[in-house]
């Protein structure tokens, strides 16, 4: 059974960056099958799909137009997880972010972060 | 404004059966495999349907998808109070490689 454990600050600083991990359970990051996502969801934006790290005998990246300017999500062998960097944030960037496992169907999902953006 | 359209809200008597829609183009619904996603209050989305009409393991049979050219549908039979929840449509964006969501639709059952 996969299972995804998410981890990271809470509240973030505006113009600061966001950071959060996705630890891996029940499968690797470095699958030749899986793709693992990060998606937020606020009550303006509904669900909004941010990026995705995959590995096909190597590492490929695929991010959202809207943030593509300030995220980077990169793979972390050596702890099977990935984590997710949004930096320049404003209170627009609040939101619950998840992350998932999926290469188009998102199959398993972390339990979500509520991240508050203020001073 | 969500790239695929789903209605805002539907809804039924236990018992009855409902169907949800997602439209969207060719470079997304038209071209990809179609997902649908449940979500209760308080908690992360749940793969209902993949592959356009394919259930996970546990997914009830109540549960069915479909799709037609740019269109997609979620039907649900045999409604319970506890199938009251958020769901969405996605899918894969073939012009921005991106995954894409509907903007959810609120069932309630009455």
């Amino acid at each position: 059974q996969v299972q995804l454990q998410q981890s990271g600050p809470r509240l973030v600083k505006p113009s600061q960056t966001l950071s959060l991990t996705c630890a891996i359970s029940g499968d690797s990051v470095s699958s030749n099958s899986a793709a693992w996502n990060w998606i937020r969801q606020s009550p303006s934006r509904g669900l909004e799909w941010l990026g995705r790290t995959y590995y096909r005998s190597k590492w490929y990246n695929n991010y959202a137009v809207s943030v593509k300017s300030r995220i980077t999500i990169n793979p972390d062998t050596s702890k099977n997880q990935f984590s997710l960097h949004l930096n320049s944030v404003t209170p627009e960037d609040m939101a619950v972010y998840y992350c998932a496992r999926g290469d188009g169907d998102l199959d398993y999902w972390g339990q979500g972060t509520l991240v508050t953006v203020s001073s | 404004q969500s790239v695929l359209t789903q209605p805002p809200s539907v809804s039924a008597a236990p018992g009855q059966k409902v169907t949800i829609s997602c439209s969207g183009s060719t470079s997304n619904i038209g071209n990809n495999y179609v997902s649908w996603y449940q979500q209760l209050p308080g908690t992360a989305p749940k793969l209902l349907i993949y592959d356009n009409n394919k259930r996970p393991s546990g997914i009830p049979d109540r549960f069915s998808g479909s799709k037609s050219g740019t269109s997609a549908t979620l039907g649900i039979t045999g409604l319970q109070t506890g199938d009251e929840a958020d769901y969405y449509c996605g899918t894969w964006e073939s012009s921005l490689r991106a995954v894409v969501f509907g903007g959810g639709t609120k069932l309630t059952v009455l």
